[in-house]
């Protein structure tokens, strides 16, 4: 069974400084791996995806997010943070043979001036 | 292009009750998904609806029910409402109904049972 993990509830950050958010998977195929964020009172906005190929993927407003096969991961990467970078921020997956999309309980981003 | 539309945005129903939520999808897509998005959690998948035929159904009972039309949006039909039903129900709509694609989300339709 699909499943994702972001063991962090919650994240703080000093604006300026680099961030990480981490996010596990299991999948039974070759999975794709999404990111999301969302803002107060609003749907998920698409960030990056991971399908094939590299395994450092760029996405929208400077976040990147490195997939790691051996570690089973997928962890959100900013290399300097914003105050408007605060959001709850979702890890999702899918396996390449599905059309189910699992996302994780998500992380609370919190970026302080 | 407008983005993914739900409506209403907010409903408040008694125990029992029965609700809609319809949501329009961008245009072009041919997939619709629904998802509950209870508070402090992330979404779960309830249905995805492909070129009007139900391709998933997530873990929930036969009190949820959904269709889409040929114009491809689609509603979700909620029967015998309990308290536990309130959440935030997202739509999500993109081009193919498997593989890579990114879904598209719309703002979702907060429900609220009393």
């Amino acid at each position: 069974a699909q499943s994702v993990a972001q063991p962090e509830d919650q994240v703080n950050v000093a604006e300026g400084n680099p961030l990480t958010v981490k996010c596990t998977y299991s999948v039974s195929g070759n999975p794709y791996l999404f990111w999301y964020v969302q803002y107060p009172n609003r749907g998920l906005q698409f960030l990056l995806k991971y399908i094939t190929g590299d395994n450092l993927v760029k996405g929208s407003y400077g976040f990147e997010a490195e997939f790691n096969k051996s570690q089973t991961s997928f962890h959100l990467k900013k290399p300097s943070a914003l105050v408007s970078d605060s959001a709850l921020y979702f890890c999702a997956v899918r396996d390449n043979g599905g059309f189910k999309t699992i996302f994780g309980a998500g992380t609370r981003l919190f970026v302080k001036a | 292009d407008a983005g993914v539309t739900q409506s209403p945005t907010h409903l408040i129903k008694t125990r029992g009750q029965h609700v809609t939520l319809r949501c329009s999808p961008i245009s072009g897509h041919k997939s619709v998904s629904w998802y509950q998005q209870v508070l402090g959690q992330g979404p779960q998948f309830i249905f995805q609806y492909y070129e009007k035929e139900e391709r998933g159904r997530g873990n929930f009972p036969d009190r949820f029910s959904a269709r889409q039309f040929p114009n491809y949006s689609s509603e979700l039909n909620v029967n015998a409402l309990l308290l536990g039903d309130s959440a935030l129900y997202l739509c999500a709509s993109s081009s193919t109904w498997a593989g890579g694609q990114p879904q598209h989300f719309g703002d979702g339709t907060r429900l609220s049972i009393l």
